[in-house]
């Protein structure tokens, strides 16, 4: 049983559209990471979301992390070709030391 | 900063044979952690360091693997002997504080155990 499920699982949109990804489970985190990867590389930390209801925003992206920090939702607006990758969101349940990652949603977006 | 240097890249290998993987992290991180990441299952938390101390390992597959941090800029990762179904993408990532302040991972080592 998968700790994080992540969803879609595949997307692809045309440039310009919007879409939300998301990620939920049945436990608590105390935090709860998003990340983009590229092929070939490592993944990068886009945000840390820590408080309940709490809304952050990185120019296009939108985080949320739900007000019972079980769950957490990306939003992406006017999407572009740059914006492609595997969008991967990660939780640490509390004093656990360590992060659980979801098994990710790819993102393709056509110019 | 460089961020988390590991190496090589790219290994292939012969069943049977030993691999180690290295692992520089970034100055100042306490926390260095060990995944791997496949199609099937995604990215798995094999094992993690605190102090150079290591803390959980009860995500490595088996006595096969092994995991060493004799400093706190150093890191290895070692398989032996290798077999076909270890062929994954490793990645090192470090942290100044556990997963609660994220991770910055390295480019990874993708292994191909033939």
């Amino acid at each position: 049983t998968q700790l994080l499920e992540q969803s879609p699982q595949f997307l692809s949109i045309q440039e310009g559209e919007n879409l939300t990804v998301y990620c939920n489970s049945s436990s608590v985190f105390s935090s709860l990471q998003w990340y983009r990867q590229e092929p070939g590389e490592g993944p990068v930390l886009l945000v840390t979301v820590v408080t309940g209801g709490e809304v952050k925003k990185l120019k296009r992206l939108t985080f949320q992390f739900g007000d019972a920090r079980k769950d957490s939702s990306l939003h992406i607006t006017a999407a572009q070709p740059g914006d492609t990758g595997l969008y991967l969101c990660a939780g640490e349940e509390t004093n656990a030391g360590k992060s659980t990652f979801g098994d990710g949603t790819t993102l393709t977006v056509k110019p | 900063d460089a961020g988390v240097i590991q190496s090589p890249r790219h290994e292939v290998t012969e069943m049977g044979q030993e691999v180690t993987l290295r692992c520089k992290p970034i100055s100042g991180h306490d926390y260095l952690f060990w995944y791997r990441q496949t199609m099937m299952r995604g990215l798995e938390l094999l094992i993690y360091f605190n102090n150079n101390v290591p803390i959980d390992d009860s995500g490595m597959p088996e006595d096969r693997f092994s995991a060493k941090m004799p400093n706190a800029s150093f890191s290895t990762l070692k398989i032996q002997p290798s077999e076909p179904r270890d062929s994954a993408v490793y990645f090192c990532a470090s942290s100044p504080g556990g997963g609660d302040y994220g991770y910055t991972f390295g480019s990874g080592t993708r292994l191909t155990v033939v």
